[in-house]
């Protein structure tokens, strides 16, 4: 019973344009959501994250929203840049992260 | 600077027989996590190590897996009896406290034969 889900298991992005990544969770008590980047072969960065005393996070070409009552968020990179091509972690928690399964962005140059 | 090391970086065995993998947190760092990810899944919370306190041990599968923290520092997690379904990525975090942002190394990657 996963409660972070990423329904998407890849996504495929221009240079230059904006990703989109999206999670969705289960449980309406959670947060405090994160995302972390994977590059093979290393372990997941710390990207950026959000509370839930708020709707938007923003550093620099990347930006989290947070919709509580849909209890979903998303990931937007703009512009989108080849070395952003990873695989994405959305997570939720105070210290025992409950991840999802991630998307794998690919952007084309 | 460096950042969370675990070693080894992979590791084959053979079914039944027990494996250690080691982390080295950041310096200062008080919090210790372990987490693994299975083929096509999410990383899983195992097990979490604060300063001298009791570690939180409610992620862990079985009684096969233990881990401990000596003096603060480093961090092993043992698997007895090693079983198929153990075969995965075992990540190791840190950070300053609980609650901060979690530093992770770059994985053991254990195959059970």
């Amino acid at each position: 019973d996963q409660q972070v889900k990423q329904n998407s298991p890849s996504l495929s992005v221009q240079e230059g344009r904006i990703s989109i990544l999206n999670c969705d969770y289960t449980n309406s008590m959670f947060d405090y959501f994160l995302w972390y980047k994977k590059y093979p072969a290393e372990g997941p960065t710390f990207l950026i994250s959000i509370s839930s005393i708020k709707d938007k996070n923003e550093d620099g070409r990347f930006t989290v929203f947070l919709n509580k009552s849909a209890k979903h968020l998303s990931l937007h990179i703009v512009p989108s840049q080849p070395g952003d091509s990873a695989v994405y972690f959305c997570a939720s928690g105070t210290y025992k992260y409950i991840f999802g399964t991630g998307t794998r962005l690919k952007v084309l140059a | 600077g460096a950042g969370v090391s675990q070693s080894p970086s992979n590791k084959v065995t053979e079914k039944g027989k027990d494996v250690e993998l080691r982390c080295d947190p950041i310096s200062g760092h008080t919090a210790l996590y372990w987490y693994r990810q299975s083929l096509g899944q999410g990383l899983e919370f195992l097990i979490y190590f604060q300063g001298n306190s009791a570690p939180d041990k409610s992620g862990l599968p079985s009684d096969r897996f233990s881990a401990e923290r000596t003096g603060g520092s480093v961090s092993t997690l043992t698997i007895q009896r090693t079983q198929q379904e153990d075969s995965a990525v075992y990540l190791c975090a840190s950070s300053k406290d609980r609650q901060e942002t979690q530093y992770f190394g770059p994985g053991t990657r254990l195959l059970v034969l």
